[in-house]
C-alpha cells in the first residue's frame, strides 16, 4: 500500500527553536514536495524535489530548508520558526508532478 | 505565472441532487489539472487529472471533470451527490515546462440529506 509519513503529527515549539518535520514515502517515488494549508489559502507548495539531491523551491520558501539524500526521505527544516510558520503542513509523494500525488496525514505546527 | 482559482468557497446541495465544484486557471500553454479531495483530519486524496485527450475525465467515486480550453475551466462535477461526498475539493494546475504544483483556496461542498 502506498503510503507517506510524517512525523511528528502535533508540534508546540517557541520561537527560534530550530526544528525537523520528516517525510518518508514506501513507493520509490521520484517526486515529492512539502504544502502548508492555511484557511483561505489554500495548499501552498514550499519545496518540491524531482530526485535525490534535486530540490526547488515552491511558491513560500522563505523560511524553510529541505534536504533530499535519500529517495525516501525529504525532511522540513525550520531553522528559526517565527509564528507566521503557525500551519498545517503535508508532505506528499509522486512518480513525477503529472501524476498522483499521495499525501502524509499532515503536521499541525503552533509557534508561539 | 500560473494560477488556479475556485470561486466558491462553499457550495451546497441536496443528496440526490447533481453537484459542481468551479476551478477556472491560468497558465501558458496546456496545462495539466488535478482534481484532489480532502475528508476531515485527513490528508488529500487525488481524484482524476487531466493531461491530454478526451475533455470529459473521469474519475474516483463517480466524480468527472471537463477541460474546456476556451474557458479555461475544469469544473468537478457528479450527477448525484451523497452525504459522504461533503468534504474539502482543490483544484490544482502544472504548467507543462515547470514541475511546480499550484493548488486553489479548495471548495467546502456540503450535501444535505
Amino acid at each position: 500500500e502506498a503510503q507517506v509519513t510524517q512525523n511528528p503529527r502535533y508540534l508546540i515549539t517557541v520561537t527560534g527553536k530550530k526544528l525537523t518535520v520528516t517525510c518518508s514515502q514506501n513507493m520509490n517515488h521520484e517526486y515529492m514536495s512539502w504544502y502548508r494549508q492555511d484557511p483561505g489559502l489554500g495548499l501552498r507548495q514550499i519545496y518540491y524535489s524531482m530526485n535525490v539531491e534535486v530540490t526547488d523551491k515552491g511558491d513560500v520558501p522563505e523560511g524553510y530548508k529541505v534536504s533530499r539524500k535519500e529517495k525516501r526521505n525529504f525532511p522540513l527544516i525550520l531553522e528559526s520558526p517565527s509564528p507566521n510558520q503557525t500551519s498545517l503542513y503535508f508532505c506528499a509523494g509522486g512518480q513525477g508532478p503529472t501524476y498522483e500525488q499521495y499525501f502524509g496525514p499532515g503536521t499541525r505546527l503552533t509557534v508561539t | 505565472a500560473q494560477s488556479v482559482a475556485q470561486p466558491e468557497d462553499q457550495v451546497n446541495v441536496a443528496e440526490g441532487n447533481p453537484l459542481t465544484v468551479k476551478c477556472t486557471y491560468s497558465v501558458s500553454g496546456n496545462p495539466y489539472l488535478f482534481w484532489y479531495v480532502q475528508y476531515p483530519n485527513r490528508g488529500l486524496q487525488f481524484l482524476l487529472k487531466y493531461i491530454t485527450g478526451d475533455n470529459l475525465v473521469k474519475g474516483s467515486y463517480g466524480f468527472e471533470a471537463e477541460f474546456n480550453k476556451s474557458q479555461t475551466s475544469f469544473h468537478l462535477k457528479k450527477p448525484s451527490a451523497l452525504v459522504s461526498d461533503s468534504a474539502l475539493y482543490f483544484c490544482a494546475v502544472r504548467e507543462r515546462d515547470t514541475d511546480k504544483l499550484i493548488f486553489g483556496t479548495g471548495t467546502r461542498l456540503q450535501v444535505f440529506p
